[in-house]
């Protein structure tokens, strides 16, 4: 199985803030990671498919980029609706697998 | 709009099965895999398999084999997971529908339903 590696496991930020989120799968996947967004209580909301590709509706202030083994999710300017859990998803090959998700909370 | 709705919460024993539903609305149910994750209280997410609605094949994760059977029902555009229970599989289940059907959104999940909780305890 591949094993998704995310880090950091939380973080504290400010609104306005720029975020990053980095994902690192156990082998070489292309670019084949998907991001989601959960709010407590609720399903999980996809913002990034195959690394950088942004979600109907999604706001442009969330990117992704890399390939490979090393993937990253950005949000530029951190905005109150955006303190979340944010997860990782391989795509690349089942079982499918999600990181352990990070934490963005109030500073 | 797209919709999935899932039954409601489940208590059942050990060594039990439980058979949680997804019914889908606002898109052509055949055309989209669903798929089945689940989270257990303060965890990551977990995924478990999917169906094809359009053939029912199956492809179900290993460690899930022989427990999860996954069926569907087109009249009703409707899913199902069955799952016999152990004592550490109280969790959070959800469906979701692929995104797409190419490669780049066929394993992505742009709609879930809303979960059901299945708790087990003797």
């Amino acid at each position: 199985d591949i094993q998704m590696t995310q880090s950091p496991s939380s973080l504290s930020a400010s609104v306005g803030d720029r975020v990053t989120i980095t994902c690192r799968p156990s082998q070489n996947i292309g670019s084949y990671v998907n991001w989601y967004q959960q709010k407590p209580g609720k399903a999980p909301k996809l913002l990034l498919y195959v690394a950088s590709s942004l979600q109907s509706g999604v706001p442009s202030r969330f990117s992704g980029s890399g390939y490979g083994t090393d993937f990253t999710l950005t949000i530029s300017f951190l905005q109150p609706e955006d303190f979340a859990t944010y997860f990782c998803q391989q795509s690349y090959s089942t079982p499918l697998t999600f990181g352990q998700g990070t934490r963005v909370e109030v500073k | 709009q797209v919709h999935l709705v899932q039954s409601g919460a489940e208590v059942k024993k050990p060594g039990a099965s439980v058979k949680v539903s997804c019914k889908a609305s606002g898109y052509t149910f055949t055309g989209y895999y669903i798929h089945w994750v689940r989270q257990a209280p303060g965890q990551g997410l977990d995924w478990m398999g999917w169906i094809n609605p359009n053939s029912g094949d199956t492809n179900y994760a290993q460690r899930f084999q022989g427990r999860v059977t996954m069926t569907r029902d087109t009249s009703i555009s409707t899913a199902y997971m069955e799952f016999y229970l152990r004592s550490d599989d109280t969790a959070l289940y959800y469906c979701a529908k692929s995104a797409g059907h190419d490669y780049k959104t066929q394993y992505a999940f742009d709609m879930w339903g809303q979960g059901t909780v299945v708790s087990v305890s003797s």
